[in-house]
């Protein structure tokens, strides 16, 4: 699987955009990007995914650059139970039954008020 | 919305004793899966199932093992609890296939003691 790199911390205000960058200058055609989030002492929950359009839902918006090596995770407007640990992952997806996550170091995200 | 649930939040063991942890997930999903989560390691995979009674190991299986005897129970066991397994334990699932079949489904997990 691609490798990503996150930074390791970033702050946002309360109310403000929170724009969370995801290099994967490694990923093959195939594979999608996917981002989790780990609020403190809970499991990590999934909050979006795509290949090549962007994508969105009731949580974030996923930009992924046109060549397909970088993305970014948008929460439209942070509050402060956002405050969390962000996972960018890139997977095959197929029809492997072995299909665990490895999950990186991420990004903490500590949103402000 | 997808549940999963843990059977303990916190658990304190000694060494050397036999250990359960009970996973059970109420969406139908197939998968089934135990990682555990260590400071700078990141989610580690333990073992993983995708139907009753089948299993298959992940990168780190050895002092583990589990059982799946119904699809929505996923349990994994400690045979003779050692310090070294003293870790957050994390139970997910997923679908087998479909769109969202890489969408893996946390429960809260376990942080388990062992002294």
């Amino acid at each position: 699987d691609a490798k990503t790199t996150q930074p390791p911390s970033m702050d946002c205000a309360e109310g403000r955009a929170a724009n969370l960058p995801c290099n994967h200058s490694t990923i093959s055609g195939n594979e999608y990007v996917y981002w989790y989030r780990q609020i403190h002492s809970q499991g990590p929950q999934y909050i979006i995914h795509g290949l090549k359009n962007n994508e969105t839902n009731e949580m974030a918006s996923l930009i992924i650059t046109e060549d397909r090596k970088s993305s970014t995770l948008i929460l439209p407007h942070a509050t402060l139970r956002d405050t969390a640990v962000y996972y960018c992952i890139v997977r095959f997806l197929d029809n492997n039954a072995g299909n665990m996550l490895t999950f990186g170091g991420g990004t903490r995200l500590m949103v402000k008020p | 919305d997808v549940k999963v649930t843990q059977s303990s939040r916190y658990l304190v063991k000694r060494t050397g004793e036999k250990v359960f942890l009970e996973c059970v997930q109420d969406m139908d999903h197939e998968n089934m899966f135990w990682y555990r989560q260590d400071p700078g390691l990141g989610l580690r995979l333990i073992y993983f199932s995708y139907d009753v009674k089948m299993k298959e190991k992940g990168d780190i299986p050895e002092g583990y093992s589990v059982s799946r005897e119904k699809k929505e129970r996923f349990s994994l066991i400690l045979e003779s609890a050692s310090t070294n397994q003293t870790s957050m334990y994390l139970c997910a699932s997923s679908l087998l296939q479909g769109p969202h079949q890489e969408t893996q489904y946390f429960g809260p997990g376990t942080r388990l003691l062992v002294l």
